[in-house]
């Protein structure tokens, strides 16, 4: 059963660099044509799509972040990134990564990570 | 990308049926049959009850249904229990080859 799981640091300065990855594990990210992407959730807030990529590479950003996104994969260790520069406050969220259901672009989510906290402060 | 406009709370008493709404543009709702829908509870991560407007994942219970009408997208949940109490989630693809979420619902089962 695929499951995806997210790592990275639970606290970033303002300013910096928020990198988070997604690692996958009951199935190899390579072996169908599926895409993957982040979303995120403000602390009481509702979800909001960050990006997404195609196994092989493509990328679709939301073009309100898109100027400080990106996503990456590594089939390799079977994982993908997200990096998201100039943090601020605002940017403080439970982020997750999921499994688009579709095989011809962003469809549904059909399998989420447990989610993870970042706080930006100083 | 604006967010899809849904309602910020619906209630209902158990046996009862609700509907909770999904408002976007013919950019995103009204110009695809890729809407979905999810279930949130406090603390953990949504789960896919509705996909493609009106179709239901293996595992999730026949009293879930969606459908579409224009640029709104509806969600209905028949035979209230207990258990549906939690936040729903409305999303959907557009023109941009992306998505958007709605604001999100909180179902209170009176």
């Amino acid at each position: 059963q695929l499951q995806l799981q997210e790592s990275g640091p639970g606290l970033v300065k303002p300013s910096e660099t928020l990198s988070l990855t997604c690692s996958v594990s009951g199935g190899s990210i390579s072996s169908s044509p599926y895409y993957w992407g982040w979303i995120r959730q403000p602390p009481g807030k509702g979800l909001e799509w960050i990006g997404t990529i195609y196994y092989v590479g493509g990328t679709y950003y939301n073009s309100s972040l898109k100027s400080r996104v990106t996503i990456s994969i590594d089939t390799s260790k079977n994982q993908f990134s997200v990096k998201l520069s100039s943090v601020t406050a605002a940017d403080t969220a439970v982020y997750y990564c999921a499994r688009h259901k579709t095989h011809w672009g962003p469809g549904a989510f059909d399998i989420w990570g447990q989610g993870t906290m970042v706080t930006v402060s100083s | 990308q604006s967010a899809l406009t849904q309602p910020a709370s619906v209630s209902g008493s158990p046996g009862q049926s609700i509907t909770i709404s999904c408002t976007g543009t013919s950019n995103d709702v009204g110009g695809f049959n890729y809407v979905s829908w999810y279930q949130q509870y406090p603390g953990k991560a949504p789960k896919l009850m509705i996909y493609d407007v009106s179709n239901r994942p293996s595992g999730v219970s026949n009293r879930f249904s969606g459908s579409k009408s224009g640029n709104t997208a509806s969600l209905t949940i028949s035979g209230l229990q207990a258990e549906d109490e939690a936040d729903y989630f409305c999303s959907s693809y557009t023109i941009r080859s992306t998505r958007v979420f709605g604001g999100g619902t909180k179902l209170t089962v009176l």
